[in-house]
């Protein structure tokens, strides 16, 4: 079946530091690839999302690029602010599921320290 | 725009009592809907979803049901709660082939 798996955290950076989160996956088919991003207490929040192969995403200074070959969506951003501090989730969606279900990794805490 | 609605937002309950939780979304129709559960410091785990109105589809089985009275209604429920349902219940929505949309979340919290 599916699989999502991502880098371990915590991640500790400090404020203005490069930011690289890894995801990679398994799937049969062609699957849609996201990120959401979950702020203490509260849902989840869909941050970028890329379709197919070579798609980049971007948002809020967040990319990550579909990479069929490696099968991996690595989550990037130059310069991370101590409001990005939360837990980060990749998820792909097979588009042959009727049910539209997301397999998610198992998250990954981002901590910026001023 | 589309929203979407949990509530209540935090629940202590004691063990073997009922819950009812519900969600609910606006400004769509025929959506997708989805019940999580997340424990402390964990990923999700999905444990329902539903494609329309009273179909049901239970991921793992366990002290939870499910049910979708209306279209854009999905109610969480358990006759008796156990210790282990403590956790954080997030909603969801989508439609076909799109991103789902998460709720604010329930902290349930079983004493």
């Amino acid at each position: 079946g599916d699989s999502v798996t991502q880098m371990e955290g915590p991640v500790t950076l400090s404020e203005e530091a490069f930011l690289t989160i890894n995801c990679t996956y398994t799937a049969t088919g062609y699957p849609s690839l996201f990120w959401y991003v979950q702020y203490p207490g509260e849902g989840l929040q869909l941050l970028l999302k890329a379709t197919k192969a070579d798609d980049k995403g971007s948002n809020k200074g967040f990319e990550a690029t579909y990479r069929k070959e490696t099968t991996s969506f690595h989550l990037e951003k130059g310069s991370v602010q101590v409001s990005d501090s939360a837990v980060y989730f990749c998820a792909l969606s097979d588009p042959e599921n009727a049910g539209n279900m997301l397999t998610f990794g198992g998250g990954t805490r981002l901590m910026v320290k001023p | 725009s589309q929203t979407i609605h949990q509530w209540p937002a935090t629940l202590v309950q004691p063990v073997g009592s009922p819950l009812s939780l519900e969600c609910t979304v606006e400004g769509t129709s025929n959506p997708n809907l989805y019940w999580y559960r997340q424990a402390a410091g964990r990923g999700l785990q999905l444990l329902f979803y539903s494609v329309g109105i009273g179909q049901i589809s239970s991921e793992v089985p366990q002290n939870l049901s499910a049910s979708r009275p209306q279209d854009r209604q999905f109610i969480l429920s358990s006759k008796k709660l156990l210790l282990s349902d403590s956790g954080f219940y997030l909603c969801a929505w989508s439609l076909l082939n799109q991103p789902q949309h998460f709720g604010d979340g329930t902290r349930l919290s079983i004493l």
